[in-house]
């Protein structure tokens, strides 16, 4: 367990849909990020926020937006879901930003 | 651009054995690399690192090796055990430390 947790563990949804991922990081990391897996693409960066700052950005879609709360929570928003965004989704967590991240369980999306 | 590969998709041991796991990456720039380990239905876990100020760098039965003039990191486990099989990924932190995934080795350990 690498004390990061993931909501929801799965999600079905249908295309056109908008749906809300949620990481809580380890206690006392400052950074999270969002990373995507999926078959063909391999884990694809997309995201890090580091203490509720935007500080750098990979292959994120503009469909795709993500924000780092006060508690370090981080949220990671898909809207106009199309079938190529089903993948698993994957947040990571580090103290500071530069150094190893230890990474969630994920949420596996479905897109129907 | 960057890009990071591994040289076998697959590869398969006997228990006991060492395996050798082998990533290429392309950015000279890059000082620092990172193997996770990831198992059917989890989310990567981090096995090792390694700075690029170093070429060689022990953990619990797993060594990585870093080459840097062929651009070239490997990852070596010991009496590899069934509880080892799973998808290698070596990762390049670049210089800003955001990671780049190679595309995994599966790991298969035969009793």
């Amino acid at each position: 367990d690498s004390g990061v947790t993931q909501t929801p563990k799965h999600l079905i949804t249908a295309t056109g849909q908008r749906v809300t991922l949620r990481c809580s990081p380890r206690s006392g990391d400052l950074s999270v990020y969002w990373y995507q897996q999926s078959l063909d693409q391999g884990l694809q960066f997309l995201i890090q926020y580091y203490n509720g700052e935007e500080r750098a950005k990979g292959n994120i879609l503009e469909r795709f937006s993500a924000q780092q709360f006060p508690d370090l929570h981080s949220e990671l928003n898909l809207s106009s879901l199309e079938l190529g965004d089903s993948a698993l989704y994957f947040c990571a967590s580090s103290v500071r930003g530069d150094e190893t991240q230890y990474f969630g369980p994920g949420t596996r999306l479905l897109v129907l | 651009g960057e890009s990071v590969g591994l040289h076998l998709p697959t590869l398969s041991v006997q228990e006991g054995d060492n395996s050798i796991i082998n990533c290429a990456y392309s950015n000279s720039a890059s000082d620092y690399f990172i193997w996770y380990k990831q198992e059917s239905g989890k989310g990567p876990q981090f096995i090792i690192d390694i700075r690029s100020n170093m070429d060689k760098r022990q953990g619990q039965r797993v060594t990585v090796l870093l080459n840097k003039t062929v651009k070239h990191l490997s990852l070596q486990i010991a009496a590899t055990q069934p509880g080892d099989s799973a998808v290698y990924f070596c990762a390049d932190g670049g210089s800003n430390y955001k990671l780049t995934f190679g595309k995994g080795t599966l790991l298969t350990v035969n009793p």
